[in-house]
């Protein structure tokens, strides 16, 4: 059971929008930044959006993040096949003193 | 260029021992707080250990608190992790990551290390 809770899955066709939500509480979403991840099939995970809404240099801008209050969203606009991949959420919990991960969602592109 | 390089899983038994290594280049290790994150087979991220860039400041899991110790050797670009009392739980992929700040974002990621824990 993870600490912070995405939905398992998500699809959709090329070019459509696509977002991924992820909730936690007061000790982690709540009170810090949150961070997504990309990890395609058989790779490590690569930074996608930190701080919230921040893209790392390289990352496209079809990809957004927010944040409101004890939830985060990922947005993938423009979808492109090269988009299917596993995405995590990722925020520091206060309580724990340490990474809290979503359980991680599968997105598939029709 | 940045590189995380892991190394040192394999198989082991249960109750055994393994350290990981994780080799850094590219960047001054000692600027860069570095974590230990794992990934079961066919499941999801879970976080390990974090530790400061002067190991200052050293964070675990509850999963793996009293088992597992993290260090750094920045003069070797090092980063470790002393896996004892292994269990079949501890089977993943383990990669090491660094990150900023101790509570920044993981910005890049090594290719990972396979720990199995089987008899």
């Amino acid at each position: 059971q993870s600490v912070l809770t995405q939905p398992p899955s998500a699809s959709g066709t090329p070019g459509q929008r696509v977002t991924i939500s992820c909730s936690g509480s007061s000790s982690n979403i709540g009170s810090d930044n949150v961070n997504w991840y990309q990890q395609l099939p058989g790779t490590a995970p690569k930074l996608l959006i930190y701080t919230n809404d921040q893209r790392p240099s390289g990352v496209p801008d079809r990809f957004s993040g927010s944040k409101s209050g004890t939830s985060a969203s990922l947005a993938i606009s423009g979808l492109q096949s090269e988009d299917e991949a596993d995405y995590y959420c990722a925020a520091w919990d206060a309580s724990l003193n340490g990474w809290v991960f979503g359980g991680g969602t599968k997105l598939t592109v029709l | 260029e940045v590189q995380l390089v892991e190394s040192g899983g394999g198989l082991v038994k249960p109750g055994g021992s393994l350290r990981l290594s994780c080799a850094a280049s590219g960047f001054t290790l000692s600027s860069y707080s570095m974590n230990w994150v794992r990934q079961a087979p066919g499941k999801g991220l879970e976080w390990v250990s974090s530790i400061s860039g002067t190991s200052k400041y050293i964070y675990y899991a509850d999963s793996v608190k009293g088992r597992f110790t993290i260090s750094r050797d920045n003069a070797k670009n090092s980063l470790y992790l002393q896996m004892n009392s292994l269990r079949a739980e501890d089977t993943a992929m383990y990669y090491c990551a660094r990150a900023p700040q101790l509570v920044g974002p993981s910005d890049y990621w090594g290719q990972g290390t396979l720990v199995t824990v089987s008899s």
